[in-house]
């Protein structure tokens, strides 16, 4: 089936350090999200992706949806505590249209110390 | 972008009762799912909730034990019927706005004891 392989698994990374984690798949997606989940709470949405190349930010954030299409990154500079959380990327498959059936990625927990 | 609100947002639950767990959007919405989040896992797709008509289930869950309604374009439920400590995870209601943008309600965590 189809899966997203994202790493790295876990970060813990020093305060203002820049942060990278990425998501791949043999699969072709024709649209990326990456979310960010805290604890209790559900995951909102950080960055929405929808061509391939495209590279949009999001304050501190930014991302990218590789040409390819079998991929995708975000990228956090200059980390805060409060980014703290689990990163998830997600890919609506091509062909799945507006299904709703996004597959996703395992998960980044990032720790900041301060 | 949609703001999403569930009830109850955590319940504790013996085995063998059902949980109706009730999911309403700010705006009207066409598309409408339901995810589970195991502890410590990623999210998988349950179903998609139809307007007027029977949820389509994903492979691995059935409407026996999900029983979901939607009579609306802004609510829709989900039950989770004969419950077993298997069950204990996040229910998370999610809608497609916008430029097929997903967002995610906060979720019901359920612990089945």
């Amino acid at each position: 089936g189809q899966q997203l392989n994202q790493s790295p698994q876990s970060m813990f990374i020093q305060e203002g350090e820049d942060v990278s984690m990425n998501c791949t798949s043999s699969s072709i997606f024709n649209t990326w999200l990456w979310y960010k989940q805290e604890p209790g709470e559900g995951p909102v949405l950080l960055i929405a992706l929808y061509k391939a190349g495209e590279l949009t930010s999001n304050g501190r954030l930014t991302a990218q949806f590789g040409i390819t299409r079998k991929d995708s990154f975000l990228n956090i500079s200059a980390s805060i505590p409060s980014d703290v959380g689990i990163y998830f990327c997600a890919g609506r498959p091509l062909g799945s249209g507006n299904t709703g059936k996004l597959i996703f990625g395992q998960g980044t927990t990032l720790q900041v110390k301060p | 972008s949609a703001v999403i609100s569930q009830k109850p947002s955590r319940d504790i639950c013996q085995r063998g009762t059902s949980l109706t767990i009730q999911c309403q959007v700010d705006s009207q919405v066409t598309m409408m799912f339901w995810y589970r989040q195991q502890p410590g896992q990623s999210l998988t797709l349950i179903a998609t909730a139809n307007q007027g008509s029977e949820a389509t289930y994903e492979s691995g869950f059935v409407i026996d034990k999900f029983p979901i309604s939607r009579p609306n374009l802004t609510f829709s439920t989900l039950t989770v019927s004969n419950m077993s400590p298997e069950d204990s995870s996040i229910y998370l209601c999610s809608v497609v706005a916008g430029q097929e943008t997903q967002y995610f309600g906060p979720g019901t965590r359920l612990l089945v004891l």
